[in-house]
């Protein structure tokens, strides 16, 4: 059974470029959501995928979107890159959207926008 | 939208001390999780409660539904405990609301 994966690890990106994140989803999880958490905060729910299409959604502006695979895996784009985006970006896996059997979590991904 | 308060926000303790962290929110949820964060980042599920106790190990969780307060405890505490405990709430099928994190530090 594998856990869930994020790639890349470490990303720098200019201020306007766009970015894609990836994570693969731990098997038998059919649901993802996405976390940024910024240094020093808590995560924020970005969004959450289930079934392809998006389920819920945080506090985020249309730059940030995601897409979800048939194999579950999934991932998140933000476009028009701002300082502010520089964080730790984290996905969770889960079976169903009411997770009634718990997350598993990546390890994140950490964008520093320069 | 529903507020978590964690406390302490920082706690250093000695090796053997007996840990508790609390998590208090403000509206109902559907279940609240312990969660455990290393300083590389990733993210490890201690637990996920909706009523009651559980233990793990050394690890215990309570949960008070009337009283919108949870908390962890940690027995026998060890220096590689050190890490960052975060209480998230699930309301419903919206992803999780975090708390900001308790810095435990365990000195040997």
């Amino acid at each position: 059974e594998t856990g869930v994966t994020q790639s890349p690890t470490h990303l720098i990106k200019t201020r306007g470029q766009q970015v894609t994140l990836r994570c693969s989803s731990q098997s038998g999880h059919n649901t993802v959501s996405w976390y940024q958490q910024a240094l020093g905060q808590g995560p924020q729910f970005i969004f959450q995928y289930y079934r392809e299409e998006e389920n819920g959604r945080g506090n985020f502006p249309p730059r940030f979107s995601g897409l979800q695979f048939p194999n579950y895996s999934s991932e998140l784009n933000v476009n028009a890159l701002e300082l502010d985006d520089s964080a730790l970006y984290l996905c969770a896996s889960s079976f169903g959207t009411l997770a009634n059997y718990g997350y598993t979590f990546g390890s994140g991904t950490r964008l520093t926008v320069v | 939208k529903n507020e978590v308060e964690q406390s302490p926000q920082n706690l250093t303790a000695q090796e053997g001390e007996f840990i508790t962290i609390n998590c208090s929110y403000s509206v109902g949820i559907s279940a609240l999780h312990w969660l455990q964060q290393h300083p590389g980042g990733g993210i490890v599920s201690l637990f996920m409660l909706s009523s009651g106790k559980k233990k793990h190990g050394r690890l215990i969780a309570t949960i008070n539904i009337q009283e919108k307060h949870s908390s962890l405890h940690i027995t026998a505490s060890h220096p590689r405990d050190s890490a960052v405990y975060i209480c998230a709430l699930r309301e419903g099928a919206d992803g999780l609301t975090f708390g900001k994190g308790t810095h435990l530090i365990i000195q040997p």
